[in-house]
């Protein structure tokens, strides 16, 4: 069974700075997808970014980007400059077939600090 | 406006009942999923369906079943409810294709408290 794992269960960051989320998977599939989701208080999970097993490159959506160690199925979510609202639960998510459906990890707590 | 809907967002109610929560979406999609979020924020699959057939049955009880009456909705119908459902419950669906990498959009979850 896939399985997700994010090791750090809270984490704090001041506001303007750098904070790095950790995660690692298991998984023999060759091609997969993975996902990092945003769930603020509101309760609402919202995409953050996602990454292709097949490109080395490393996604990046604006202040997001992640690294992504394919060989160390290790897939970190870095957040530069944070902001205020950027604290919330982060989940990353594997995806794979035939359902499409995703494994989640247990999500990191990230609180901002003005 | 909204894209994937949950009604209700909040319900109470005390063992051994029978409650439904109903999920809707207006984005055209194909595939539906319920997972359900434990105390701890743990997020697992539950069922998933595509154009009105189940897909996915991961190991839930058979209290919790599962109904797509047409591409936009799919409702959860739990039996005999027991405290150990309460959770936040979600709806989620996906756009057409075969290929991975299609996001996933949540609705805004339910809420579950069994008393």
């Amino acid at each position: 069974a896939q399985t997700v794992t994010q090791s750090q269960p809270e984490m704090s960051v001041q506001e303007a700075e750098t904070v790095t989320l950790s995660c690692t998977y298991d998984t023999s599939e060759s091609n997969y997808y993975l996902f990092w989701y945003k769930q603020p208080p509101s309760r609402q999970m919202i995409l953050v970014i996602r990454q292709e097993a097949y490109k080395q490159q490393n996604a990046t959506e604006n202040r997001f980007s992640v690294n992504f160690q394919k060989a160390a199925k290790s897939f970190s979510l870095k957040i530069s400059d944070s902001q205020l609202g950027d604290t919330a639960m982060y989940f990353c998510a594997f995806q794979e077939g035939p359902g499409n459906q995703f494994y989640f990890g247990t999500g990191t707590s990230l609180t901002v600090i003005p | 406006d909204t894209a994937v809907s949950q009604t209700p967002k909040y319900l109470v109610t005390q063992m051994g009942n029978d409650k439904s929560i109903k999920c809707e979406q207006n984005l055209g999609h194909d595939t539906m999923y319920w997972y359900k979020q434990d105390s701890k924020k743990f997020l697992k699959i539950m069922f998933s369906y595509n154009n009105k057939e189940l897909i996915i049955n991961e190991t839930v009880p058979n209290r919790f079943s599962p109904k797509s009456p047409d591409k936009a909705h799919l409702n959860l119908h739990i039996n005999s409810l027991e405290l150990g459902d309460s959770a936040v419950y979600f709806c989620a669906s996906s756009p057409p294709g075969q290929g991975l990498g299609l996001e996933q959009y949540f609705g805004p979850g339910t809420r579950l408290t069994v008393t």
